[in-house]
């Protein structure tokens, strides 16, 4: 299995431009997470879906983020604008809800820098 | 909040010693996991302990659970220099798939 996979895997932008990051879970798993990572804040969880639909999303910072899953192998978190704090690695993860374990599976990242 | 807190943040040992790192966290458990972190990369799952557990075993690793504490401790022992890395814990509440990770500990092998 190839497991998680993220693109891109780096992203420079410019302040105010619309970044998307995308994710495609392991196949056959039913939630997803998108977590974000900072020095200062450590782990963070921002969104989950399960079945796609999203189930938790107190974890988004503003409404300049927003994440959908339009189906079981694809998702993407978008910010608009985007702004200098909103640098850092951001991690999709996967799980099959379900089983008695609950071990999430990460992708490699997308590391996003904000100037 | 961080529902889990890694103590120490960081440690470093001699290639061979054994290391141990502790998380203690705030609220009642279904389970408790611990993830590794090399450098650039994601998360890896190391091991799970279920609130019903003590103590597990896999390889290297051990791992102890006290729930009267609210505590875990993970154990590498004879470490090696590629166990150099950061370990988290995360804890997943019942009725929940949120997992909610710790702080961390930096680990530092010295060959």
């Amino acid at each position: 299995d190839a497991g998680v996979i993220q693109s891109p895997r780096h992203e420079v932008t410019e302040m105010g431009q619309e970044v998307t990051l995308r994710c495609k879970p392991i196949s056959g798993h039913n939630s997803l997470f998108w977590y974000r990572q900072t020095m200062m804040r450590g782990l963070e969880l921002l969104i989950y879906f399960n079945n796609n639909v999203p189930i938790d999303d107190s974890g988004m910072p503003e409404d300049r983020f927003s994440a959908k899953m339009p189906n079981a192998s694809f998702s993407t978190l978008k910010i608009q604008p985007s702004e200098p704090r909103d640098s850092a690695v951001y991690f999709c993860a996967s799980s099959f809800a379900g089983e008695v374990t609950d071990t999430q599976y990460f992708g490699p990242g997308t590391r996003l820098t904000v100037l | 909040s961080q529902q889990g807190e890694e103590d120490p943040q960081a440690l470093s040992i001699q290639e061979g010693e054994n290391a141990t790192m502790n998380c203690s966290y705030k609220t009642s458990i279904n389970n408790l996991q611990w993830y590794r972190q090399n450098s650039g990369r994601g998360l890896v799952h190391l091991i799970l302990i279920r609130s019903n557990e003590r103590e597990k075993h896999s390889g290297r690793l051990r791992v102890t659970l006290d729930t009267s504490k609210k505590s875990s401790s993970l154990l590498i022992t004879a470490s090696r220099a590629a166990d150099t890395a950061s370990y988290f814990c995360a804890t997943l509440n019942f009725g929940n798939e949120k997992l909610t990770f710790g702080t961390g500990t930096r680990l530092t092998i010295i060959p």
